[in-house]
């Protein structure tokens, strides 16, 4: 049973620092890992989306990448805002079945 | 709008009554979800559609009712409401990229008590 794992559960960083987080995955047998954004309050919206044969993708201040046989994705931030404060959620797709199992999110804080 | 709307977006009902939750999408993407996000918890899967007509049981089904007539709706029905389905929830699509890749896309939730 795939069990997706997120560390650190909250991070409080000053604005301006690079910061990692971290999404652990226990069956490397997946198709897509996608990372997400939740506001307080709102829905998810979709960062990043890594395939299972792809090792990153970037989208502006955003890398994510993937390790497959290690079971981990890393969402590096760059040169954070406060406008970053949110949670971060992560999704795998896992092969044979219909679904995306969540991860229980870091909930960023970045300080003005 | 395109994307994926769920109404209404707040809801307070009391225990024992029936509330339905809408969700509509304008891509017609095959797959539907409904997910509940609690404390604790993350988010959970209640039901899924892999197409009109064709619906299936997650991880937290008791207590839920779906169906799919048309390929844009997939509304979820709670029939005798309690408090402990207080929560957010979550409708979702799924897009096929490419070979067996599909990206997850979230309507803006609806948040319900129930009293």
């Amino acid at each position: 049973k795939q069990e997706v794992t997120q560390i650190p559960a909250a991070l409080s960083v000053p604005e301006g620092e690079n910061l990692v987080l971290n999404c652990s995955f226990t069956d490397s047998a997946i198709y897509n890992l996608q990372w997400f954004r939740q506001d307080p309050g709102k829905g998810l919206t979709s960062l990043l989306l890594i395939q299972s044969s792809q090792r990153e993708q970037t989208s502006g201040r955003l890398n994510a990448s993937l390790d497959k046989s290690s079971g981990r994705s890393t969402l590096y931030i760059a040169a954070s805002q406060p406008g970053d404060s949110a949670t971060y959620l992560c999704a795998v797709f896992t092969s044979g079945t219909y679904k995306y199992i969540f991860g229980t999110g870091t909930r960023l804080k970045v300080l003005a | 709008d395109a994307g994926i709307t769920q109404s209404p977006r707040y809801k307070i009902t009391e225990t024992g009554r029936q509330v339905t939750l809408m969700c509509h999408q304008t891509w017609s993407h095959s797959y539907m979800f409904w997910y509940r996000q609690d404390l604790g918890h993350g988010l959970r899967l209640i039901y899924y559609s892999a197409a009109a007509d064709i619906t299936d049981k997650g991880e937290v089904p008791d207590g839920y009712v779906v169906s799919r007539s048309k390929t844009e709706n997939f509304p979820l029905t709670l029939e005798s409401a309690t408090r402990s389905q207080t929560s957010v929830y979550f409708c979702a699509s799924k897009f096929r990229l490419a070979g067996d890749s599909y990206e997850q896309y979230f309507g803006p939730g609806t948040r319900l008590t129930v009293t």
